[in-house]
């Protein structure tokens, strides 16, 4: 099975901290995405990206940036955190429509 | 662009009950559907998929779901509902056979299992 493994499941960080929040897939997919989940509104593409430091934006992305330098790894950059990032946020990794799997989430809160 | 629309936010039956869960798709595309399940802080696993072929698809723990192309829907079902089925449902779209763009989400059905 695919595994696809977020660094942190709990996270609480200061307003104006640049937080970082790590992902990792061991099946060589080309596929990466961050989404953000918050009640209400479901899940929220932030950002995404195809190939090893390629990157496309999301529908929300304002206020995040990605980094990948490896085929395995996709990190999401708060460059400043803010209250209003306070959210579960979940890492996925796909090759083709065949499954998307995600990561268990990191509840990220802001204070 | 894609969107998906869950009708109800809470969904309550009772145990034994049938399950319906109602998803709405809008494509310009021929779409890839899913249905994904989240229990309590756990991250989403796979309930079932659409992509080519059979338009009713059975997945996992008993559910299928039906893609009704004249209706836009890919409402999921399960014919008796048990205490272990409480959690959130999320109906998901794509347009993409690469997989690369993603997946746009419903805002969820939280279902409720009575007793």
């Amino acid at each position: 099975d695919v595994k696809v493994t977020q660094s942190s499941r709990y996270l609480v960080k200061r307003t104006g901290e640049k937080v970082f929040l790590e992902c990792v897939q061991d099946m060589d997919h080309e596929n990466m995405f961050w989404y953000r989940q918050d009640p209400g509104l479901g899940l929220r593409l932030i950002y995404f990206s195809y190939d090893v430091k390629m990157k496309e934006k999301g529908d929300i992305p304002e206020g995040y940036s990605v980094s990948r330098e490896k085929k395995e790894r996709f990190s999401l950059i708060l460059e400043s955190a803010s209250t209003n990032q306070t959210s579960m946020y979940l890492c996925a990794s796909t090759q083709g429509t065949y499954g998307y799997t995600f990561g268990s989430g990191t509840r990220l809160t802001v204070v | 662009a894609q969107s998906v629309t869950q009708l109800g936010s809470h969904v309550s039956v009772s145990e034994g009950a049938l399950v319906l869960l109602r998803c709405n798709y809008s494509s310009s595309v021929p779409p890839y559907l899913f249905w994904y399940v989240q229990y309590p802080n756990q991250g989403l696993q796979l309930l079932l998929k659409y992509t080519t072929g059979a338009t009713l698809v059975k997945g996992i723990n008993g559910f299928e779901a039906e893609f009704k192309k004249s209706e836009t829907s890919f409402h999921l079902t399960k014919p008796s509902a048990h205490m272990s089925d409480a959690a959130e449902y999320f109906c998901a779209v794509s347009t993409d056979s690469r997989g690369a763009d993603g997946l746009t989400f419903g805002k969820g059905t939280h279902l409720i299992i009575q007793p």
